[in-house]
């Protein structure tokens, strides 16, 4: 079985950084792209970052480019996203997905969601 | 970076309807459209991808069409499980972007 289960999530003041993990299990996790997608309380989903199977290549929303990162980490099937100077506006639960399409260097569409982990940004 | 909006933002119908949600990009994607169901308190769902392939386990009321710039997600026959909110998303290329969402509710 698929498994994504996120983690990290926590009241921060802006400007301040936070790390979330996901963790995968059931399935080959270094054939796969993942992407950090988020969505505000109440609002609809923002995509936020993405990295393909390999590393070799990783994409960003504009509205997080140069203040977040996203990476892994094969030998422990787990994904990162580093979040640095936070603002109000990045209060949201962030979802970890995997990409349907196996060893792919483009975007894809995300066949498995995690359950999400609440990032509050205020002071 | 391309658009996506969903018509309409609101639906209201009844078990047993068969309804229709369209989304548009601002410029052509081929084929690269994803539908997504999401339901509240819970991590959104692939329902249909490449446009118009059903995920695996996925009801086959849910149907997917279309290619370049319009696309239509159809449910055949609404169910109680159906009444959630449904997302267009585009992944033709970086940064993948998502419609608004059409929040499917019951009559």
């Amino acid at each position: 079985e698929v498994k994504l289960v996120e983690s990290g999530g926590d009241l921060v003041q802006p400007g301040r950084s936070l790390r979330l993990s996901c963790a995968a299990s059931g399935f080959k996790f270094d054939d796969y792209a993942f992407f950090w997608v988020r969505q505000a309380p109440g609002k609809g989903l923002e995509w936020v970052s993405g990295l393909n199977w390999n590393s070799a290549k990783t994409a960003y929303a504009d509205s997080v480019r140069g203040r977040f990162t996203i990476s892994r980490d094969n030998a422990k099937n787990s994904v990162y996203l580093q979040m640095n100077s936070l603002r109000p506006e990045d209060t949201a639960f962030y979802y970890c997905s995997r990409g349907r399409t196996r060893r792919i260097v483009g975007p894809t569409s995300s066949d498995s969601w995690g359950q999400g982990t609440l990032v509050t940004v205020s002071s | 970076d391309i658009q996506m909006t969903q018509s309409p933002s609101t639906l209201s119908a009844s078990v047993g309807d068969r309804v229709t949600i369209t989304c548009r990009a601002s410029q052509s994607i081929s084929k690269w459209l994803a539908w997504y169901q999401q339901r509240p308190g819970k991590a959104p769902k692939l329902l249909i991808y490449e446009a118009s392939s059903l995920e695996s386990g996925v009801p086959s009321r849910f149907s997917g069409s279309g290619s370049g710039t319009e696309f239509t997600l159809t449910i055949s026959s609404l169910q109680p499980d159906d009444f959630a909110t449904y997302y267009c998303q585009q992944y033709y290329t970086y940064p993948i972007t998502f419609g608004q969402g059409t929040r499917l509710d019951i009559k």
